[in-house]
């Protein structure tokens, strides 16, 4: 079974609009960790944002939220505001185990986001 | 500060031909990850290096693949005998250790093109 699923291959927003990007994982352990990526087309990958399976609260960075919902799994990315510069592929990961163990993460197949002028 | 550097950006080679691509990570990030992404995928992953324990190889797509990290800092991961679906970009990470919450901190990869 997949262990992160983005459901949506690309996504089309208009500029200064806000878009949410979906993302559910599949884990049986209690302790684990995600994250976002953002990769333009000259290839880096940018961390956006981190959320903890013990956080209390969404987290939340500039123009970026998560929308965590524990129970469902999901872990949505939603960006603000939409820029031009935004345009990009977006890759949620998850990380599993207990603090101490930095584990690789486990990524997505992506979204390729682009905003319209 | 500097970020995790990798070399060759880019590297093209004829199949059956070993190739060496290197790693150097963020000062102080004692661990190392190596992943590869094949065109329009997500990320696969190959080999962890934390510190100086043994590495953790379990994603290794086969016995021509190996890494190995020296002094707990540069990394080397290397390919024998390359063939065409070795071709992707491989991609190195580091992160501060312990915690879930540490980011890992992407170079830019270097393009692999096997002939």
């Amino acid at each position: 079974a997949q262990k992160i699923t983005q459901t949506q291959p690309g996504m089309f927003v208009q500029e200064k609009e806000a878009v949410t990007l979906d993302c559910t994982y599949d884990t049986s352990d209690p302790s684990y960790g995600l994250f976002w990526y953002k990769q333009p087309s000259s290839g880096e990958m940018i961390f956006l944002i981190y959320q903890g399976s013990y956080d209390q609260q969404n987290a939340t960075e500039g123009r970026y939220s998560l929308n965590f919902q524990k129970a469902r799994k999901s872990a949505n990315l939603v960006i603000s505001a939409s820029q031009l510069g935004d345009s990009a592929m977006y890759f949620c990961a998850m990380r599993e185990g207990q603090a101490g163990s930095a584990r690789q993460l486990t990524f997505g197949s992506g979204t390729q986001l682009t905003v319209l002028p | 500060g500097a970020g995790v550097s990798q070399s060759p950006s880019n590297k093209v080679t004829e199949k059956g031909k070993d190739v060496e691509l290197r790693c150097d990570p963020i000062s102080g990030h004692t661990a190392l990850y190596w992943y590869r992404q094949s065109l329009g995928q997500g990320l696969e992953f190959l080999i962890y290096f934390q510190g100086n324990s043994a590495p953790d190889k379990s994603g290794l797509p086969s016995d021509r693949f190996s890494a190995e990290r020296t002094g707990g800092s540069v990394s080397t991961l290397t390919i024998q005998r390359t063939q065409q679906e070795d071709s992707a970009v491989y991609l190195c990470a580091s992160s501060l250790p312990g915690d879930l919450n540490q980011p890992q901190h992407f170079g830019d990869g270097t393009r692999l093109s096997i002939l």
